[in-house]
């Protein structure tokens, strides 16, 4: 159980374009979703907080128009990074933490990533 | 504000010996502690959590891991080392008070487990 799926895994797309990657909660139901960056031999840096059915909650830094969170239904969270440029490129992970009773209500659990690379 | 440091950026270990990844953390309220496992390319596998309870925590792969009070740590043990536990691990914590879940890592320690 707890198991938490990416789409795409790896994307490789050009400067400019924008790239939607998918996370979902496959067996259970994810009120919260979180949206991590990890650069190369560094620790995961949150970006933003998602909960089912309200805006996310980005952290300081992060560019709220650029990198677009929906999380529209309990087992998905979308996140989309517009306009992309190199600098984007990265390795982004979500987890998805649950109030219900199926997993422990303390517990992120993580989806596998995905390496966005941007030409 | 919540902290965790791991204090070494790299563990190596023979196989068969025991290991130990150092975590120590700072909370205003109380310590939800976490490990984590991260192989190359991929997400973090959840190891083993403390909330409440017994100091020992034992989780998955063989991995234990002890939380200590008064020295704000947590670190990560298994008695007897695999090479396939070469990995990055990653401790992390957050405030028990804290209904947002939200989540502060370490900053990662690379475990070498060499045959």
């Amino acid at each position: 159980g707890a198991v938490v799926s990416q789409h795409p895994s790896r994307v490789i797309c050009k400067s400019g374009t924008s790239v939607k990657i998918e996370c979902r909660s496959l067996d259970f139901q994810a009120t919260t979703m979180f949206w991590y960056r990890q650069f190369p031999k560094q620790s995961l840096m949150l970006m933003a907080t998602s909960n089912e059915g309200s805006k996310a909650t980005y952290e300081q830094g992060v560019e709220k128009d650029k990198f677009l969170i929906n999380h529209a239904s309990l087992t998905l969270s979308t996140l989309t990074v517009t306009s992309a440029h190199p600098e984007d490129s990265s390795f982004y992970i979500c987890s998805a933490g649950t109030s219900g009773s199926l997993v422990g209500t303390d517990t992120q659990y993580f989806g596998p990533g995905t390496r966005l690379t941007v030409l | 504000a919540q902290s965790v440091a791991q204090p070494e950026d790299q563990v190596n270990v023979a196989e068969g010996n025991p290991l130990t990844v150092k975590c120590t953390y700072s909370v205003s309220g109380n310590p939800y502690l976490f490990w984590y496992v991260q192989y190359p390319n991929r997400g973090l596998q959840f190891l083993l959590k403390y909330i409440t309870g017994d100091n020992l925590v034992k989780g998955s792969y063989g991995f234990e891991a002890e939380f200590n009070k008064s020295q704000t740590s947590f670190h990560l043990k298994k008695p007897s080392a695999l090479v396939s536990d070469s990995a990055l691990y990653f401790c992390a914590v957050r405030d028990g008070g804290d209904s947002s879940y939200k989540l502060i890592f370490g900053s990662g320690t690379r475990l070498l487990v060499r045959p």
